[in-house]
């Protein structure tokens, strides 16, 4: 069966450098959902998209922006990069109005040096 | 305090024993709970789903939820070397609410299991 889909899967930045990650659902879900994972933590919620519509918003730094495409992939914009981010990015997707579970693809490394 | 707290271990237990993973949450609004096994750098795998109180038995694994407690738990019988992994409680409100099924985890159990 088909999973997610991320892109690329590691990624080396420099400081104060640009980013994007690219997210791939399923075929047929229509929300997605980006988590910032940093190293021994859990997983923290950023931003979901249901539609194309930003659906909920967490702990997302203003310097990170996302967007849902027509196709619904999407893709988390992340810019003036610092150090603090170096993490794991994990793009979740799911069916609306069926459950709430979610598939996790297998995340992008970011390293910012 | 964080609305999901988990117990981080590390738990390391003998092949063969019944394993016992539990989380304690403070917000009443959720009611989909799920366990996920995460090896490591790899994305969560989800495990187990389950709405509201209840028991639910997938193969080794069963995972119970009891709201008026706020406490689930994940057992796996007869566990197996290839069991170790990061275990994640993960759970979120209903999507019918202000909340679109974001999910909020637990810091996740480090389970060991060795021959």
């Amino acid at each position: 069966a088909a999973g997610v889909i991320q892109s690329p899967r590691h990624l080396i930045k420099e400081k104060r450098e640009t980013a994007t990650l690219k997210c791939y659902p399923i075929p047929r879900h229509d929300t997605v959902y980006w988590y910032q994972q940093g190293p021994g933590q859990d997983p923290q919620f950023l931003i979901s998209f249901y539609e194309k519509m930003q659906s909920d918003k967490g702990s997302i730094p203003d310097r990170f922006s996302a967007q849902q495409f027509s196709d619904y992939h999407s893709e988390l914009n992340m810019s003036s990069l610092e150090l603090g981010d170096s993490a794991l990015y994990f793009c979740a997707s799911r069916l609306a109005g069926k459950t709430d579970t979610q598939y996790f693809g297998p995340g992008t490394r970011l390293t910012v040096l | 305090q964080k609305e999901v707290e988990q117990d981080p271990g590390p738990l390391s237990v003998p092949e063969g024993a019944i394993v016992s993973l539990n989380c304690t949450y403070s917000n009443s609004a959720f009611q989909y709970f799920m366990w996920y096994r995460q090896y490591s750098r790899k994305g969560p795998e989800l495990l187990m789903y389950t709405y509201s109180s209840g028991n639910k038995e997938d193969g080794r694994f069963t995972a119970q939820v009891d709201k008026s407690s706020k406490y689930i738990s994940l057992f796996i019988r007869d566990s197996q070397p290839s069991d170790s992994a990061t275990y994640l409680c993960a759970m979120s409100a209903s999507a019918g609410g202000t909340s679109y099924g974001k999910l909020t985890f637990g810091q996740g159990t480090i389970l060991t299991v060795h021959p």
